[in-house]
């Protein structure tokens, strides 16, 4: 499976948008791109998945160049509710190898 | 989304016995299930791969027969872990998925063996 690399941590503000940069340099043709969102002492949360291209949904925006080597979650407007641990994933024939993750703290 | 829960959300044991802890997926089948290991500020570790009525596929390291994992219907997985050390206290997260790249997670369980 594709090793992520991602930023161990970031701090922002509330009302900002914070953009998570992962790298994925060996992903391959059949994997997808999969972000979960991690509380303490809970279970990850999906967040959001793409192929290639721009996918968003209610809570999120995810960006993936032509070269699929990175992708981008995009958090518009974070709260203080969405300090969390963020894992950037590449899931082939439903396996999940999870990375360090960032750990995302918002400001008020 | 899909509802995974976990039983018993936490629980204490003593050295040398054995704990087993459910996964259940509530309102879908899942053919696949898997168990993770998660140690305090770090990641999740996966452990196994479960498939409904099939032996448990382990990661390297993990000793097989020290973790049980039971798949005995596309709703349930078990996890046992047997002669349980202090060592082996830590918050174990089971997730669930049917045909699909999405993985829908449990809300784990933290074990502590004194």
């Amino acid at each position: 499976l594709a090793k992520t690399t991602q930023p161990i941590s970031m701090d922002s503000y509330e009302g900002q948008e914070v953009n998570i940069t992962c790298s994925h340099n060996n992903i391959a043709t059949n994997d997808y791109i999969t972000w979960y969102q991690q509380f303490p002492s809970q279970g990850p949360r999906f967040i959001i998945q793409g192929y290639k291209t721009k996918v968003t949904n209610e809570v999120a925006s995810l960006f993936i160049p032509a070269d699929r080597k990175s992708s981008t979650l995009s958090l518009p407007r974070v709260s203080l509710s969405d300090t969390a641990v963020y894992y950037c994933l590449v899931v082939r024939d439903d396996k999940i190898i999870f990375g360090k993750g960032t750990r995302l703290h918002i400001l008020p | 989304g899909a509802v995974v829960s976990q039983h018993p959300s936490w629980v204490i044991c003593k050295s040398g016995t054995s704990v087993k802890i459910e996964c259940r997926s509530l309102d879908f089948q899942a053919t696949t299930m898997f168990w993770y290991r998660q140690f305090p500020k770090q990641s999740l570790m996966l452990m196994a791969t479960s498939n409904e009525g099939s032996k448990a596929t382990y990661e390297q390291g993990v000793e097989k027969d020290k973790f049980l994992i039971n798949h005995a219907s596309l709703t349930l997985s078990t996890l046992t872990v047997t002669s349980a050390h202090p060592e082996d206290s830590s918050f174990y997260i089971c997730s669930a998925s049917w045909q699909s790249y999405e993985q829908y997670f449990g809300p784990g369980t933290r074990l502590t063996v004194t």
